[in-house]
């Protein structure tokens, strides 16, 4: 068993829906990472979260430690926000990022 | 810009031949990542630094494979008699801190390609 998994592995909405994608990991974690990649390779880091919620712009996660899940929502999805976005938690033993598979984002206008 | 650089962001490159990729953190940040990652799937990790020590390495870096960063700033990753398996995205992070409670800050990667 993978000790990150991510669902859904692909997802297609039209733009303005509601997204969540959620993550869930098997290992104690220091902090969790979500990380979005475009096509090309850039990685930009979205959030880090240890407890509760952080909310920036459209883009809002949220993570309970004692059910070791994540969730990262999309509020009114746009086409730009088009890419795969990954979940990484950081181990607490030694915290290295542990990588999600990604889920793959696309958004049709 | 005062973000992580990496260069050179493309590098083609005869099987056999070595290779190096040099990675600028963002100044201050006293941690430094190096990721590898294919097409199609997600990042591995291949070492990290805190200063100038070379703290963990992956089984993945292999003894072709060397990384150092010298003076606790910039790091520098060498592929030796570089083989066609090598060619991926290898990316550079950075962070500041004692732990992974810091945001981390990806670079754009170098892409090798080894014909």
């Amino acid at each position: 068993k993978n000790e990150v998994e991510q669902s859904p592995q692909n997802l297609t909405a039209q733009e303005g829906e509601f997204i969540t994608i959620n993550c869930s990991y098997s290992v104690g974690i220091s902090a969790l990472h979500w990380l979005q990649q475009h096509p090309g390779g850039g990685i930009v880091s979205l959030f880090m979260l240890s407890s509760g919620k952080k909310k920036h712009g459209r883009l809002i996660a949220t993570i309970n430690i004692q059910e070791k899940h994540s969730s990262l929502h999309i509020t009114a999805s746009h086409p730009r926000d088009s890419a795969v976005y990954i979940c990484a938690p950081a181990s607490y033993s030694n915290y290295q990022l542990i990588w999600g598979a990604g889920t793959k984002l696309i958004i049709k206008p | 810009d005062t973000g992580v650089s990496q260069n050179p962001r493309h590098k083609i490159t005869k099987r056999g031949q070595n290779v190096t990729f040099r990675c600028d953190p963002i100044s201050e940040h006293n941690r430094l990542y190096w990721y590898r990652q294919t097409l199609g799937q997600g990042p591995e990790f291949l070492t990290y630094f805190q200063n100038e020590a070379q703290l963990e390495k992956s089984r993945l870096l292999s003894d072709r494979f060397s990384a150092e960063r010298p003076k606790g700033s910039f790091s520098t990753l060498e592929i030796q008699r570089t083989e066609q398996g090598d060619s991926a995205m290898y990316l550079c992070a950075s962070s500041f801190g004692q732990n992974s409670g810091n945001t981390i800050y990806f670079g754009e990667g170098s892409w090798l390609t080894v014909v």
